[in-house]
């Protein structure tokens, strides 16, 4: 069982809107990661936080944003929320050695209608 | 740059029978590979790695996978498959950023197994 948690569960937002998703880490981990993942498909990179600073992104716009906290928490941000912005929402909290294990969890259902 | 190929998008099989999810990669530097599986509705969970040393890899559930370096290929393989064992599974390689912390995983579209009675 992994100590990460993410919130809320399920989510249905309207075009346009803005949504915040949250993770709470694994105790211990320094690093966030989230991912999106489209039905059918495998999860896809969105942003990696270490120590409070964004350590690495993938190939998404700008109205996806995010923040880590003191306590290694995390959000994350999408602004003006598009159709395709419909997916699960992958938390993962690691350490920054390579050799250490990402815990994921249980993720955020975003339906955008 | 790095990618993960997953050959099967959909592999059916009976209940204790032998099952092979099949994963090929690319990269340039060094490889470090992941297995994991997705039940419904809930998150990802590590079935096994490969970091380096021995190229067979044991992971839970009585899963195994053999990394090869000349096939560029990270096969999972389990002799005997439960009903329990539907599921999802991706295959991943992790980025290694310069100074060999951790990057983020590459993941592959994944590999429904759905076993039957």
């Amino acid at each position: 069982e992994t100590g990460v948690t993410q919130s809320p569960t399920h989510l249905i937002k309207t075009r346009g809107q803005q949504v915040t998703l949250r993770c709470s880490s694994q105790s211990g981990h320094n690093t966030v990661s989230w991912y999106q993942q489209a039905l059918g498909q495998g999860p896809q990179f969105i942003f990696q936080y270490y120590r409070e600073e964004e350590n690495g992104r993938g190939n998404f716009p700008p109205r996806f944003s995010g923040l880590q906290f003191p306590n290694y928490s995390s959000e994350l941000n999408v602004n003006a929320l598009e159709l395709d912005d419909s997916a699960l929402y992958l938390c993962a909290s690691s350490l920054m050695t390579v050799n250490t294990e990402a815990f994921f969890g249980q993720g955020t259902r975003l339906t955008v209608v | 740059a790095q990618s993960v190929t997953q050959l099967d998008s959909q592999v059916p099989v009976f209940e204790e029978a032998p099952v092979e999810l099949r994963c090929n990669y690319s990269s340039s530097v060094s490889v470090y590979l992941f297995w994991y599986v997705q039940y419904p509705n809930q998150g990802l969970q590590l079935l096994l790695k490969y970091l380096s040393g021995s190229t067979l890899v044991k992971g839970i559930n009585g899963f195994e996978a053999e990394f090869n370096k000349s096939q560029t290929s990270f096969h999972l393989r389990k002799p005997s498959v439960h009903i329990s064992d539907t599921a999802e599974y991706f295959c991943a390689v992790i980025t290694v950023n310069y100074g060999g912390s951790q990057g983020n995983l590459i993941f592959g579209k994944g590999t429904k197994l759905s076993v039957k009675p």
